[in-house]
């Protein structure tokens, strides 16, 4: 089953703030998040397992609640780079041996001026 | 440098044909996988291989087959029994003899296009 991220789409101006949503139906082992830019590969951010834990790159963080299912990325004071779509990829806990990530549907983030 | 290469970059051929994908890893990766990506509906799993000569169907298999004689290539055979071809096909890799949350290393992607 594919996780669901909301919103599909964000529009910032720099320096502002956003969240990206990553919710799925199954037992998670452990959640990735990728950010790719139009016509290139995705490009990896950071895993997050089970446990709770929130990791963190520059100015982007995120978190993992196991028990909701659930993750969340965090972009703070948003730089123009950062403009792109935006996957979480979910490891449920009973595909943990395959290695075989799902991934929701993207999150479009563009940020201006 | 390591890397997943992915070859060609474009790729155009007629209806009823079908069509192979290259990809290539020389980062001694013993997982690879194949995910199609269509506008608006992120990336779907067709094959995924853990080991030389095994692989699995992922969620889109159909009118998809594989192999994998070698460790360092995973081609994808679109055949022409897929009713939608037209998407962009990425090919990834991953270390899985340490963990399972090894990240994913992806290759540039081949945007094919059936007319």
């Amino acid at each position: 089953q594919q996780p669901v991220q909301s919103p599909q789409a964000v529009i910032l101006r720099e320096g502002e703030d956003a969240v990206i949503n990553c919710s799925s139906s199954k037992a998670l082992y452990s959640v990735h998040w990728y950010r790719q830019k139009h016509g290139e590969a995705p490009v990896f951010l950071m895993i997050l397992l089970k446990g709770g834990e929130q990791k963190g790159h520059e100015k982007i963080s995120a978190s993992f609640n196991e028990k909701k299912q659930q993750s969340s990325l965090y972009l703070t004071a948003s730089q123009l780079s950062y403009s792109g779509t935006y996957f979480c990829g979910t490891l449920s806990s009973g595909s943990s041996n395959t290695g075989k990530l799902i991934f929701g549907q993207g999150t479009t983030l563009q940020v201006k001026p | 440098d390591g890397g997943i290469t992915q070859s060609p970059k474009y790729l155009f051929r007629k209806e009823g044909q079908n069509v192979t994908l290259s990809c290539e890893q020389n980062l001694n990766h013993d997982a690879m996988y194949w995910y199609r990506q269509d506008p608006g509906q992120g990336l779907r799993l067709i094959y995924y291989s853990q080991i030389v000569n095994d692989f699995q169907k992922g969620d889109i298999a159909e009118g998809y087959s594989v192999s994998r004689e070698k460790k360092e290539s995973f081609p994808l055979t679109v055949t022409s029994a897929q009713k939608n071809p037209t998407a962009f096909y990425l090919c990834a890799s991953r270390d899985l003899t340490t963990t399972y949350n090894s990240p994913l290393h992806f290759g540039n992607g081949t945007r094919l296009t059936v007319t």
